[in-house]
């Protein structure tokens, strides 16, 4: 029940940034990611594995192959830096991988 | 808009009690679970558990199972996390969530610091 996300990525503004998330868990739409930025509120941007709620900006995209889900930033903006996480949500369990910082060089 | 609004920072002793709270506005406040997720001071997120507002449903981490209770009072769309014998490594942000199919909203945060 692991999560695996890597600890950093690095984008330069107005390319693309790829975060994956690898876990055995996953494989039933239950894969969410949430942004989170010190001393905000984390902010849900995908759920059921590609969905985007009400808000949230085309340019962040879900997909998944397998036990791997992946978060897509097009277009990234200075305002995306922040820590990035995947999770596994249902009524009965969540569990929560590491973190993947984004670094907007 | 679906706000949830936390109770403010605490600063304890181990072996205290302690309750945090938090309200819902913007949507019908039973119909969604309520979560409540900590993050250590390492920024790693950890579940703690669900409660369902209309009829108190709850589940619990194993990890925090019998050292914390979740409550809700529908009368006044609000969860509490309650602890009876608080340790230092409870120290951390705690974050209220609210959990639907269609998306999580998130509440800023309670920071609770437990020093002798």
């Amino acid at each position: 029940n692991e999560l695996r996300q890597p600890s950093s990525v690095s984008v330069s503004p107005g390319q693309t940034a790829r975060i994956t998330c690898s876990g055995d868990i996953f494989g039933k739409n239950f894969a969410r990611w949430l942004h989170h930025k010190p001393g905000r509120a984390p902010l849900t941007l995908i759920y059921s594995d590609t969905e985007r709620p009400p808000g949230i900006p085309e340019r962040f995209s879900g997909s998944t192959s397998g036990t791997t889900v992946t978060l897509t930033i097009r277009g990234v903006q200075v305002e995306d830096e922040g820590d990035y996480y995947c999770y596994y949500a249902t009524d009965k369990k969540w569990i929560f991988g590491g973190g993947t910082k984004l670094i907007v060089l | 808009e679906v706000q949830l609004v936390q109770s403010a920072a605490e600063v304890k002793r181990p072996g205290d009690s302690l309750k945090i709270s938090c309200q819902g506005s913007g949507y019908h406040f039973s119909s969604n679970w309520i979560g409540w997720v900590r993050q250590t001071p390492g920024g790693g997120l950890e579940w703690i558990g669900l409660i369902f507002p209309a009829d108190s449903d709850t589940r619990y981490s194993p990890s925090f199972q019998g050292h914390v209770t979740i409550s809700v009072d529908k009368s006044i769309n609000a969860a509490d996390l309650r602890w009876s014998n608080l340790r230092p490594s409870d120290s951390g942000k705690y974050f209220c969530v609210t959990h639907s199919a269609v998306g999580d909203y998130w509440g800023q945060g309670t920071l609770i610091s437990v020093s002798s």
